[in-house]
Formats: structure tokens, C-alpha cells, sequence
């Protein structure tokens, strides 16, 4: 089985600065990691992936992923952040073709961008 | 055109009443699925099916039925819906194939709200 745990349902940051959104996973097997961003009345879209090859990952919009096997994460940063950036950041897990090919999402984190 | 389209997009109904939520995507995947979003719980996976011939229950199937009437289109039903299926209902698509294994294409979403 896995999961994954979002730490901070609200995260608030000023314009420019530094966003960092944390994942950690749980899984029996090697996992394939998602991270997900909703706007406001819309469905969710891939940022970017990990399928086990690089651990850092970068994604559209400027943000990157860096798997750490051991710490089990798979946080979310971007070094600037904009304004645009506001949505809800949504982690998920599989374990891949042998996993169930099934995603978990995690509960979600509130991204607020203030001036 | 939208990859994956759900509709309708808002509905309000009774409860008691039976309702159906559609899915129609035109990305030639196999793999579809139906979650439901709930505020600080994330996305949870109702049903999910694997090709027209397979389907199988989520975590939270209880309450609801599916049909997949061809490759390209996935029901959700709830047979005698009640107030707490009220929530932001998404169709998700997938395929088996290459780099892009496990990775989901979302709809836009359903609101459905049961007085």
C-alpha cells in the first residue's frame, strides 16, 4: 500500500520569495511520484513526475522536485514565487506497473501568494 | 477541444433522487477513473477501470455505480444520492504505455450538491 503526507494544509509566502511545498510517501515498493496543482474552478494538472530516473525533477511553471529515498520526500520548490502561482498543490504516489497503477493522492496544500 | 470532458459541470439535486455524472475523453487511453474531492481530505478514487471490460471499486465505492459504455466513456451513477455525496466530483484518464505510465489527465470537474 502507499500514501503520501503533506505537511501544511496553508502555506502563505510573499511575493519573490521561496516556495516549498513538503511530500513525504510511504510505499512497499519503488515508488512513482506526482505532484499535482488545482486553480480555482479547474481540474487538476501534472507539474511533474518521478519515475525513477533523475531524483530532481523539474516541471513546468518553474518548480522542481527532489526525491530523497532517504527521507522518503518528494517535496515541491520554486525559487520566486508569482502571484499566478496561488492554487492547491496535491502530491500522489503509485507503486508503478507492479503497484496497482493506482494513485493516492495526499490531502492537499492551499498555496497563498501576498504581495 | 478538452481532452477529458465531464458533464454536466454543477448540479443540484434531491435526495433520493438518481443522478449521472459523464465522462467522455478523446486521448484513446484505457484507463479511466472517478474520484471525489472532499476540502482537506484530497482526492479519493471511487472506481477505476482498466479497459471496457473491466471495473473496479475505489476505496469509497459504497453509494455508487459505474458503466463504461466504450473506451472512450465512463459513468458515474448514484443510485439514491444523500447530502453527504455532495462534492467535486473528477473523471481521470490514463494509458499503459511508455514514459507516460501511471500519469492521469484530469476533467474539469462536477459539482454536485444533494439538499
Amino acid at each position: 500500500a502507499q500514501s503520501v503526507t503533506q505537511l501544511g494544509s496553508h502555506v502563505s509566502v510573499s511575493e519573490g520569495a521561496l516556495v516549498l511545498l513538503r511530500c513525504n510517501y510511504s510505499s512497499s515498493v519503488p515508488p512513482y511520484l506526482f505532484w499535482y496543482v488545482q486553480y480555482p474552478n479547474q481540474g487538476l494538472q501534472l507539474l511533474l513526475k518521478y519515475t525513477s530516473a533523475a531524483t530532481l525533477v523539474k516541471g513546468i511553471n518553474g518548480f522542481e522536485a527532489e526525491f530523497k529515498k532517504s527521507e522518503t520526500s518528494f517535496h515541491l520548490t520554486k525559487p520566486s514565487a508569482h502571484m499566478s502561482d496561488a492554487a492547491e498543490y496535491f502530491c500522489a504516489v503509485t507503486g508503478g506497473e507492479g503497484g496497482g497503477n493506482k494513485l493516492t493522492f495526499g490531502t492537499g496544500t492551499q498555496l497563498k501568494v501576498e504581495l | 477541444d478538452a481532452d477529458v470532458t465531464q458533464t454536466p459541470r454543477n448540479r443540484i439535486t434531491k435526495t433520493g433522487k438518481r443522478i449521472m455524472l459523464e465522462c467522455s475523453q478523446t486521448k484513446g487511453h484505457d484507463r479511466m477513473y472517478w474520484y471525489r474531492q472532499d476540502p482537506g481530505l484530497g482526492l479519493r478514487l471511487i472506481y477505476y477501470s482498466f479497459d471496457v471490460k473491466d471495473i473496479n471499486k475505489g476505496e469509497i465505492s459504497d453509494g455508487y455505480s459505474v458503466s463504461r459504455q466504450a473506451q472512450a466513456k465512463f459513468s458515474l451513477s448514484l443510485e439514491s444520492a444523500i447530502p453527504n455525496q455532495t462534492a467535486l466530483y473528477f473523471c481521470a484518464t490514463s494509458d499503459l504505455k511508455g514514459a507516460r505510465v501511471n500519469e492521469q489527465f484530469f476533467g474539469p470537474g462536477t459539482r454536485l450538491t444533494v439538499l
